[in-house]
């Protein structure tokens, strides 16, 4: 499959404790991409990390990607309530032309 | 911008039925995503479309599926005859060529019974 892996599949946490998921995959890629998606809605891309780069940082999202163990984490710090929802990796994969999703974390951030 | 604007947003239909479910990318994006999301498998990429034309349709997952995408602005996913098995929830996503984040809409709830 070509499809990446998400770690934990539930994660569920109290408010403002931070919230880390990691993503696993397997072919080379061009970059990652982290999309979260609220119970009946559709997924909204969060940050993307290209395939040169080791960390990157939005608010308070933080991601990392380690190429030679093919695999990225999520860290959400400070979590809210509002960030309950599942969260995808997905893979722009070299000499493909689409993203290719995990399976994906449901965080459950208890307030 | 709307966004991606997809309809219905649920639908419920017998089986056999034909179904068609409707996507308006985002105005000037010219790539074109459908997909599928169940519980068992997940996110489920059936076909896109670049420059309106289908690049790839190997995710779809027999005859039974058609997508066409006539212009820049419409696209369609028919299904017919439906099963009870395509329960699941359509999801339509755009891009511009030259950046790798897609949009997607808020997606249609089908129900097969």
């Amino acid at each position: 499959s070509q499809q990446g892996e998400e770690d934990p599949q539930a994660l569920s946490i109290q408010e403002g404790e931070n919230a880390t998921m990691n993503c696993s995959y397997k072919t080379s890629i061009n970059n990652l991409q982290w999309y979260r998606q609220n119970s009946g809605r559709g997924l909204v891309h969060l940050i993307l990390i290209r395939s040169n780069e080791r960390e990157k940082h939005s608010g308070r999202l933080r991601v990392t990607l380690d190429t030679s163990k093919k695999s990225s984490s999520l860290l959400i710090t400070a979590s809210r309530a509002a960030d309950t929802a599942s969260y995808f990796c997905a893979t722009d994969q070299t000499g493909a032309n689409n993203l290719f999703f995990g399976t994906g974390t449901r965080l459950t951030v208890i307030p | 911008d709307a966004g991606v604007i997809q309809s219905p947003r649920h639908e419920v239909t017998e089986m056999g039925q034909e179904v068609t479910l409707r996507c308006k990318p985002i105005s000037g994006h010219n790539s074109l995503f459908w997909y599928r999301q169940t519980m068992m498998r997940g996110l489920e990429l059936l076909i896109y479309f670049n420059n309106n034309v289908p690049i790839d349709d190997s995710g779809m997952p027999e005859d039974r599926f058609s997508a066409k995408m006539p212009n820049a602005s419409f696209s369609t996913l028919k299904i017919q005859p439906s099963e009870p098995r395509d329960s699941a929830v359509y999801f339509c996503a755009s891009r511009q060529t030259r950046t790798y984040e897609q949009y997607f809409g808020p997606g249609t709830r089908l129900t097969v019974t």
